[in-house]
């Protein structure tokens, strides 16, 4: 089963609306997350590692005040996309690391975000 | 900052085998994994490999070699459900941990 869950799997909002996407490491606790976007036919890019108690690390590129993440929870880490544009519609997929299994890293079911 | 390689399309038989390879140039190598991507759906794990050697796990297979850093995913007797694409990211202990990805390899499986 998924050890990792993300909602929700789709939104839809309006332009320069805020959409929430929540992470949840499912029976194991995460100190660190990381939140990746994924346009069509391309690979997955990191936006930000999130951590635990701290401010999140951004990418070079990323917006950190139009990308906003909380790791409120060892359990629970937030994507929150501000002042939504069309061009931030995008797969958006968290994973995190499972300490038991050697830090494997597992990922979320993504969210599927278009902004109209 | 990190390079991994692997080839774009790969297209095989049903029932036959493919091999997926991946090369990677990073300062702080620990670990690396492999995952399928059907179009559409987040990544599901399908392999880590962090010390040199081959890993198997049914009809999949991971082969790392760290001082050449390469790795090959190995794909048995392929199914109609395996055409997907396959990513190789590799974990930077040198930049905290972070997964770097591949672009990823788009394997065709026809009948």
């Amino acid at each position: 089963g998924a050890v990792v869950s993300q909602h929700p799997s789709r939104v839809i909002c309006k332009s320069g609306t805020s959409v929430k996407i929540e992470c949840r490491s499912l029976d194991f606790q995460a100190t660190t997350m990381f939140w990746y976007r994924q346009f069509p036919k391309q690979s997955l890019m990191l936006m930000a590692t999130s951590n635990e108690g701290s401010k999140a690390t951004y990418e070079q590129g990323v917006e950190k005040d139009k990308f906003l993440i909380n790791h409120a929870s060892l359990t629970l880490s937030t994507l929150t996309v501000t002042s939504a544009h069309p061009e931030d519609s995008s797969f958006y997929i968290c994973s995190a690391s499972r300490a038991q299994q050697g830090n494997t890293i597992y990922f979320g079911e993504g969210s599927w975000l278009t902004v109209v | 900052g990190q390079n991994i390689d692997q080839p774009t399309e790969m297209t095989a038989t049903e029932g036959a085998i493919v091999q997926i390879n991946c090369t990677y140039q990073t300062s702080g190598f620990n670990g690396l994994f492999w995952y399928q991507q059907h179009a559409g759906e987040a990544p599901t794990f399908l392999s880590y490999n962090v010390l040199d050697g081959l890993e198997e796990k049914g009809r999949f297979s991971s082969f790392l070699s760290r001082s050449k850093g390469y790795s090959y995913l190995l794909l048995k007797e392929l199914q109609m459900k395996d055409s997907a694409s396959y990513l190789c990211a590799v974990r930077d202990a040198a930049a905290g941990n972070k997964l770097t990805f591949g672009g990823g390899t788009r394997v065709l499986v026809k009948p």
